[in-house]
């Protein structure tokens, strides 16, 4: 079946310190890859996306390369701030049922300190 | 400002008491979500409404009845329920149900049930 594994949180690090939270998938198919960033009190917010193998998503300094040997879209940015402190979700949108549902890891707690 | 609005943001309300949740997407968009996050578990799909119709109940039980009266309103209406459904409720949009639009979402109705 269709499935995403992400990395336990927390993820506790210092401002400007560099960020890796490791995501890996299963899927039939050719499923496209996101990441969501949910904020304290907010809902989910797309991140970047990546629709085919050795595609580069980015957004707001944060990147991710669709891996297909691998299996994974695992998410980095060079230097945190405080303000990323959030939850952070690896999903992949896979043909199940008759159409494209989104399937979401358990999610990453990120909590950057000055 | 997202362009998916939830209402209340936060309810309290008894086993027996009756209970709606509203969703209103202002993106043009024609498919809608229902969601239920609760702590420590994934983000559970729980009903998928596509051009108004229902195209997915996640095994939901009946004490939760969604309704879509046209592609900009989602309600989940809420009876009997019971402590365990105690949780954040998420409402998204996307383009349409097929393909890989990405899904955009409201910032969720904070369930508690004493």
């Amino acid at each position: 079946g269709n499935s995403v594994t992400q990395m336990e949180g927390p993820v506790t690090l210092s401002e400007e310190a560099f960020l890796t939270i490791n995501c890996t998938y299963t899927a039939t198919g050719y499923p496209s890859l996101f990441w969501y960033v949910q904020y304290p009190g907010e809902g989910l917010q797309l991140l970047l996306k990546a629709t085919k193998a050795d595609d580069k998503g980015s957004n707001k300094g944060f990147e991710a390369t669709y891996r297909k040997e691998t299996t994974s879209f695992h998410l980095e940015k060079g230097s945190v701030q405080v303000s990323d402190s959030a939850v952070y979700f690896c999903a992949l949108s896979a043909f199940s049922g008759g159409y494209n549902k989104l399937i979401f890891g358990a999610g990453t707690r990120l909590a950057v300190h000055p | 400002e997202t362009g998916v609005t939830q209402t209340p943001r936060h309810l309290v309300m008894g086993m027996t008491n009756k209970k709606s949740l509203k969703c209103e997407q202002h993106l043009g968009h024609n498919a809608m979500y229902w969601y239920k996050q609760s702590a420590k578990k994934p983000l559970e799909l729980m009903f998928v409404y596509n051009f108004k119709e229902q195209t997915e109940n996640n095994s939901v039980p009946s004490r939760f009845s969604p309704e879509c009266p046209n592609s900009s309103h989602l309600f989940l209406h809420l009876h009997t329920l019971q402590p365990e459904d105690s949780a954040l409720y998420l409402c998204a949009s996307s383009q349409q149900q097929g393909g890989n639009q990405p899904q955009h979402f409201g910032d969720g109705t904070r369930l508690s049930i004493l």
